[in-house]
């Protein structure tokens, strides 16, 4: 089992551009979570995805949207990147009876 | 609205020392609780989980947390610190339900350890 897997592991854009962050989830799991994670703080939910829906929303902009294919996995899309954007994107993948499980994040960078 | 305090930002301890790392949390109902610890630039690892039964929970790598409902804390601990335990620490707070998998995390604790 790969665990959750996270695509790429750095990247490096320009204000104003678009991003797009990949996630497969743990095989199993059918639940996609975002989290955002400035440097030096804790992670910060930013929206869950089950059964190709946006189920929770933290307190984020529009600017970030996702999307859930069929096989779980996920997408994280950023538009009009700001410089407060940049910082590590963690995603998470759980079932109703499992706790989160982490993958090892995209560290996003915008100069 | 759910949070999580971890009222120190920063530890240090020596090797073979013992370590308590605080937790309390505000959630508006029965909560399930978490400790994940993190290494510089890397995902967060599960060490331990509270969802319910007994009060005092054991992990991975040796440690242990006790769920205090009065205290609404959520403390971690471990007897003997090793010199690999050096990390980030998060406690989480989540629901269940139509909340699960929904994480509120506190902004951490770095420990460092000395030989």
């Amino acid at each position: 089992d790969a665990g959750v897997t996270q695509s790429p592991t750095h990247l490096i854009k320009t204000r104003g551009q678009q991003v797009t962050l990949r996630c497969s989830p743990k095989s199993g799991h059918d639940t996609v979570s975002w989290y955002q994670q400035a440097l030096g703080q804790g992670p910060q939910f930013i929206f869950q995805y089950y059964e190709e829906e946006e189920r929770q929303r933290g307190n984020f902009p529009d600017r970030f949207s996702g999307h859930q294919f069929p096989n779980y996995s996920s997408e994280l899309n950023v538009n009009a990147l700001l410089l407060g954007d940049s910082a590590l994107y963690l995603c998470a993948s759980s079932t109703r009876n499992t706790e989160a499980f982490f993958g090892q994040g995209t560290r996003l960078t915008v100069v | 609205a759910q949070s999580v305090t971890q009222p120190d930002i920063h530890i240090t301890v020596s090797e073979g020392a013992s370590l308590e790392l605080r937790c309390n949390y505000s959630y508006g109902a029965t909560p399930y609780l978490f400790w994940y610890v993190q290494s510089p630039g890397q995902g967060l690892q599960l060490l331990l989980k509270y969802f319910s039964g007994d009060t005092l929970v054991q992990g991975i790598k040796g440690f242990e947390a006790e769920f205090k409902r009065s205290q609404s804390s959520f403390n971690l601990r471990k007897p003997s610190v090793h010199w690999s335990d050096a990390a980030e620490y998060f406690c989480a707070v989540g629901g269940w339900g139509a909340s699960y998998g929904k994480l509120t995390f506190g902004q951490g604790t770095i420990l460092t350890v000395h030989p």
